[in-house]
């Protein structure tokens, strides 16, 4: 069973535009870890975010924002007025310590394409 | 800056040789993973290692090994390429124990063609 889904495979904006990139995963742990990694066409996967299951603050960095719902089982990302170089594919990812130490389960990824 | 570098970009072998794909990295970091990436699928966990010549199987192990002789250097090494094994390769590395402990560093991938 899939334990992160990304329902959007593509989405495609003008720059500027906001974009949101849904995540929900599905665990039976009550202690998890979320991230969110970008991958732009260069190929190397870059680390955006970690939130830990117990913190439901929703957090802010320069144009992303993080909304993690416990309640919908959901880590939905947006990117505010967004670049060209924001263009890439976007992957969600969970980390079970306890039920699957070691292994991030990732998402089928999200290609971002923002056109100018 | 960490840096994980693959030894190769690209590469086309043919089916039944015996392939090294190569990862290192300078940050002195226990853990080592070698993840495929495939459209649609996302990353699958191939093999990882948390010290120097342990090894640990992902979900998808078969058809591949793996060695680590130094801290340093991960190598994933496919026995015996067959088509089903074209695919984007990636080398991380993370600091500490467990993956939820650290982000990881990944290298550029290796897009790896077999014919």
């Amino acid at each position: 069973a899939q334990k992160v889904t990304q329902a959007q495979t593509e989405i495609s904006v003008v720059e500027k535009e906001d974009v949101t990139l849904d995540c929900v995963y599905e665990t039976r742990d009550t202690t998890y870890y979320l991230f969110w990694y970008k991958q732009p066409p260069s190929g190397e996967l870059v680390f955006l975010i970690r939130r830990n299951s117990f913190d439901e603050q929703n957090e802010i960095s320069g144009r992303y924002s993080w909304n993690f719902q416990k309640s919908t089982s959901s880590f939905n990302f947006t990117i505010t007025a967004s670049q060209v170089v924001d263009s890439a594919v976007y992957f969600c990812a969970l980390s079970e310590p306890y039920s699957n130490d070691y292994k991030l389960s990732f998402g089928a990824g999200t290609t971002v394409t923002v056109r100018a | 800056d960490v840096k994980v570098t693959q030894s190769s970009r690209y590469l086309v072998k043919r089916t039944g040789e015996k392939v090294f794909l190569e990862c290192v990295q300078d940050m002195d970091h226990e853990n080592m993973f070698w993840y495929r990436q495939d459209p649609g699928l996302g990353l699958r966990l191939i093999y990882f290692s948390y010290d120097v010549k342990m090894k640990e199987k992902g979900d998808i192990p078969e058809g591949y090994s793996v060695s680590r002789e130094k801290k340093e250097r991960f190598s994933l090494i496919l026995e015996s390429a067959s088509t089903n094994q074209t695919s984007m390769y990636l080398c991380a590395s993370s600091l500490g124990q467990g993956a939820h402990n650290s982000p990881l560093h990944f290298g550029n991938g290796t897009r790896l063609t077999v014919t």
